[in-house]
């Protein structure tokens, strides 16, 4: 069964860092890896999605990259501003599975403080 | 708005009552599923549709929970005899396309709290 870990579980920086927020899964064998921002009792926002052909993706101050050999992911966020404090998730679809459900990480929650 | 919309947003129920949530998927999405999120955890799936066929359910969907695609558009989720381990985030999700690598789009989620 697909397993996906997310590290840090928490963060807490200063407006302006540059962060690396790190995912990784335990089956090599899938379709895609989507990164997704949660706010505080709401759902999901898509924020960037990898196909496992593709090495990175980006999308303003955020790039995703792709080891799918190596079974990680790493969610690059520039220049970070409060408005970026969320949840961050992870997810894979495995080849495993026919339906293309996702598998999920418990998640990075990330706060930007002034 | 064209995205994913879950009604109601908010539920709080009595122990032992029944309760039905809605999802209506992007339009013409034919893929759409549902995942329950607890507080601390990743969504975790639930079941999946395939226009109207119902193609798998996950252990986590016991026979309290029923879900149903009339005519492959929205989607219900009802919860029978609520228990308070029910409480948890009930999101929907909507795709297109036959090929399983395809973007998920999830909706706002609706909040499920049994007392």
């Amino acid at each position: 069964k697909q397993e996906v870990t997310q590290i840090p579980a928490a963060l807490s920086v200063p407006e302006g860092e540059n962060l690396v927020l790190n995912c990784s899964f335990t089956d090599s064998a899938i379709y895609n890896l989507q990164w997704f921002r949660q706010d505080p009792g709401k759902g999901l926002t898509s924020l960037l999605l990898i196909q496992s052909s593709q090495r990175e993706q980006t999308s303003g101050r955020l790039n995703a990259s792709l080891d799918k050999s190596s079974g990680r992911s790493t969610l690059y966020i520039a220049a970070s501003q409060p408005g970026d404090s969320a949840t961050y998730l992870c997810a894979v679809a495995d080849r495993g599975s026919t339906l293309g459900r996702l598998y999920f990480g418990r998640g990075t929650q990330l706060t930007v403080w002034p | 708005d064209t995205g994913v919309s879950q009604n109601p947003r908010h539920k709080i129920t009595k122990r032992g009552q029944n309760v039905t949530f809605r999802c209506d998927p992007i339009s013409e999405h034919n893929r759409l599923y549902w995942y329950r999120q607890t507080l601390g955890q990743g969504p975790e799936f639930l079941t999946y549709f395939q226009n109207e066929a119902q193609l798998e359910k996950s252990r986590l969907l016991s026979d309290r929970f029923s879900a149903e695609r009339p005519k492959g558009s929205f989607s219900t989720l009802e919860i029978q005899r609520t228990e308070q381990g029910d409480s948890a985030m009930y999101l929907c999700a909507s795709s297109l396309g036959a090929a399983m690598n395809t973007e998920a789009f999830f909706g706002q989620g609706t909040r499920l709290t049994v007392v």
